[in-house]
């Protein structure tokens, strides 16, 4: 099915891992974000693509590295990680004035 | 700093009722007010936005009712079903050159009880 896709959906590291989560849209979406969940929190933005060649810092950017590898891939790297960062790790994407799809998530468990 | 306030935290409404979210936000720099619906292991959807020129958008058994002068919209979901129960988030959205940034409230869980 058309849509996001973040892999891997589960994921348990120690403190000090590092860890890229991937993320790959099919929609031809120019803009692409990435979002941690944590409970009693919503939704927040860590980083964002506009668009090809182009990333900005969100709301959480502290900890996290991004990397817009192609108009269809975003990736999100931890690299040294820690137990603040256990979160479900959400990726969407988006084209210009539309709204956001998002993807299933990332389960990620830091020990 | 929380730009957007959600009420209630959670919400049990019987079949057929109505179950009422409301969100109220702090500025007026915003060019739409999304609600997105999530069931649980999956992604947020986009269940229905409004702009800020519209007072209210219906769409099946979900209204947006959106007061500009108070800073505040709200989620009716009519006849509310079983299949309901998920956790619904407002949003904040700003449309950009390049595509768009959202800001969420803190998500209602709905129990919708037979």
């Amino acid at each position: 099915n058309a849509g996001v896709t973040q892999t891997p959906k589960f994921q348990v590291l120690k403190t000090g891992q590092s860890m890229t989560l991937q993320c790959a849209q099919d929609m031809n979406h120019n803009s692409m974000y990435w979002y941690r969940q944590d409970p009693g929190m919503g939704l927040r933005l860590i980083y964002y693509s506009a668009s090809e060649g182009t990333t900005d810092k969100g709301e959480v950017p502290n900890g996290y590295n991004v990397s817009r590898l192609n108009k269809r891939e975003f990736s999100l790297r931890l690299e040294s990680a820690a137990p603040s960062q256990t979160s479900v790790y959400f990726c969407a994407s988006s084209s210009q004035g539309q709204p956001q799809h998002f993807g299933d998530g990332t389960r990620l468990s830091i020990l | 700093q929380q730009q957007v306030k959600q009420s209630p935290q959670s919400l049990i409404v019987q079949k057929g009722g109505i179950s009422i979210i409301n969100c109220a936000y702090e500025n007026t720099a915003f060019d739409y007010f999304p609600w997105y619906q999530q069931f649980p292991g999956k992604g947020p959807a986009l269940l229905i936005a409004i702009r800020p020129d519209v007072s209210e958008k219906k769409e099946g058994r979900f209204t947006i009712s959106f007061n500009k002068s108070a800073k505040q919209f709200s989620l009716h979901i009519m006849d509310s079903q079983p299949g309901d129960s998920a956790t619904y988030f407002c949003a904040l959205g700003i449309l950009t050159g390049g595509g768009n940034k959202l800001t969420f409230g803190t998500g209602t869980q709905l129990k919708v009880e037979l």
